[in-house]
């Protein structure tokens, strides 16, 4: 089956700057990829999503890359605020199934 | 829409005890998914459910766990007996049919804290 990885587990940027979350992905025939915002006490939100026939999308300040060749896709916040800080999760789906990351605890510092 | 809806959004019970949890998925979905989220292990699928119908249960840990949908508005998930390593976070999901712009998208419900003691 398919397994994603995600890094880093943990991520602390000063508000203003740059966050940048990485995962990988082994099954050549996962074709969607949904990044979710989980805050404490809440469900994961989907926040960004790309399918596997496009290279970049951007919402604002996020965007998400996706390398099919390498197998790798990563979630780009821009500009980051306090409220921004929540634990980050990548998937993948293959077939009707979503694989989840370990997930990123990102805390942008005020 | 109100969004996927999932009671009790608490749970406390005592070993042995059996416990249903509920969720309504969004109106329209066709594809609904029940997952498990732990500390240690993450997030885990433990099963679900097309039109109403299970397609893979092969998360499910033991049979002590077990899932229905009746109709296309409600599913339950049930744990009897219940046991201590069963505390986890509950949440159900609930994604859009392949249409249009609504492709493939997955929404969660606020989830259900279940605790047995």
């Amino acid at each position: 089956g398919e397994n994603v990885e995600q890094h880093p587990s943990t991520l602390s940027v000063q508000e203003g700057d740059s966050a940048v979350i990485k995962c990988t992905y082994s099954d050549s025939a996962s074709n969607y990829f949904p990044w979710y915002k989980q805050e404490l006490g809440k469900g994961p939100q989907l926040i960004i999503d790309i399918r596997s026939n496009v290279g970049e999308k951007k919402d604002q300040r996020i965007a998400v890359t996706l390398n099919k060749t390498a197998k790798h896709f990563s979630l780009h916040i821009t500009e980051t605020q306090p409220e921004d800080s929540a634990v980050y999760f990548c998937a993948a789906k293959t077939g009707n199934q979503f694989y989840f990351g370990t997930g990123t605890s990102l805390t942008v510092i005020p | 829409d109100a969004g996927v809806i999932q009671s009790p959004r608490h749970e406390v019970t005592e070993m042995g005890q059996e416990v249903t949890l509920r969720c309504k998925p969004i109106s329209g979905h066709d594809y609904l998914f029940w997952y498990r989220q732990t500390m240690m292990r993450g997030l885990e699928l433990l099963i679900y459910f097309n039109n109403n119908v299970p397609i893979d249960d092969s998360g499910m840990p033991e049979d002590r766990f077990s899932a229905k949908m009746p109709n296309a508005s409600f599913s339950t998930l049930k744990i009897q007996p219940s046991e201590p390593r069963d505390s986890a976070v509950y949440f159900c999901a609930s994604r859009s049919p392949t249409s249009g712009s609504s492709y493939n998208e997955q929404f969660f419900g606020p989830g259900t804290r279940l605790t047995v003691l």
